[in-house]
C-alpha cells in the first residue's frame, strides 16, 4: 500500500474556479511535507514546504494546510488559471533516512476556460 | 545556472538494445537522485549518490540496471538490456546538504520507449 495517497486522481475546473487537493499519508515519524507542481513534459517544482510543527504555508495563488494528527494535507488553489494545469504531487520526507522520499501519484489538474 | 540537465530527452530503442541516460547536476550540490516515472506508480526513486558515492540504491529494480557517477558534474543510469516494460520518465534531481528541508531540483527527464 502507498504510503501517500492523493485524491482525487483527476479534476477539470473552470478558470477562475477555487480547488482543493487532498494528501492522506501513513509516513511516521515525517520531517516535512512538500508539495510539488509537474507540467507537462517537465520535470516536478517545488510549490511549498510544511514541517510537521506548521498548519499552513502558502505561495501565491497555492495555500497547503497540514493537520499532523490526522496524517492529511491539501493544497487549495485559489482563483485558478489556465496555467495552473499541471499534475500536483504530495511528497513525505521521513525523519530517517531522509532522502528516501514517499511520493503520492499525484493528480491531474486541468484549468478550462 | 542552467539547473539539472538531461539527455537525451527522448529515446527509442528496441528490447534488447542498451540505453544510457546522462545527467549533469546544479553545480556545487552533493546529492545526486535518480528517479522513475510512470503512470501507475508515480515516481520511485532508483538510487542516489552523495559526493559522487552511491548511498542508496535499493530501488533499482534488477540487475540490468546501473548507474555510476564518476565526477560532480556527471551521472549515467544504464539499462542493458532493456525490456518494454522500461519504458517510463527517468528524472535526475540534485540538491545541496541534506538538512531536512533542502528542495530537490529536477532536470525535465527522459521519455524512454522501449519497442
Amino acid at each position: 500500500k502507498n504510503q501517500v495517497e492523493q485524491s482525487p486522481q483527476s479534476l477539470i475546473i473552470l478558470e477562475g474556479k477555487n480547488c482543493t487537493l487532498q494528501c492522506n499519508y501513513t509516513v511516521s515519524p515525517f520531517s516535512n511535507l512538500r508539495w510539488y507542481k509537474q507540467d507537462t513534459g517537465r520535470g516536478p517544482v517545488s510549490l511549498t514546504i510544511m514541517t510537521f510543527s506548521e498548519n499552513t504555508k502558502s505561495n501565491g495563488r497555492y495555500t497547503a494546510t497540514l493537520d499532523a494528527d490526522t496524517k492529511q494535507s491539501s493544497l487549495h488553489i485559489t482563483a485558478s488559471q489556465l496555467s495552473d494545469s499541471a499534475s500536483y504531487i504530495c511528497v513525505v520526507r521521513p525523519q530517517t533516512g531522509a532522502n528516501n522520499l514517499f511520493f503520492g501519484t499525484g493528480t491531474r489538474l486541468t484549468v478550462i476556460p | 545556472d542552467a539547473g539539472v540537465i538531461q539527455s537525451p530527452r527522448h529515446e527509442v530503442t528496441e528490447m534488447g538494445q542498451e540505453v544510457t541516460l546522462r545527467c549533469k547536476p546544479i553545480s556545487g550540490h552533493d546529492y545526486l537522485f535518480w528517479y522513475r516515472q510512470t503512470m501507475m506508480r508515480g515516481l520511485e526513486l532508483l538510487i542516489y549518490f552523495n559526493n559522487n558515492v552511491p548511498i542508496d540504491d535499493s530501488g533499482m529494480p534488477e540487475d540490468r540496471f546501473s548507474a555510476k557517477m564518476p565526477n560532480a558534474s556527471f551521472s549515467t543510469l544504464k539499462i542493458q538490456p532493456s525490456e518494454p516494460r522500461d519504458s517510463a520518465v527517468y528524472f535526475c534531481a540534485s540538491s545541496g546538504r541534506v538538512a531536512g528541508s533542502e528542495t530537490q531540483y529536477f532536470g525535465p527527464g527522459t521519455r524512454l520507449l522501449v519497442l
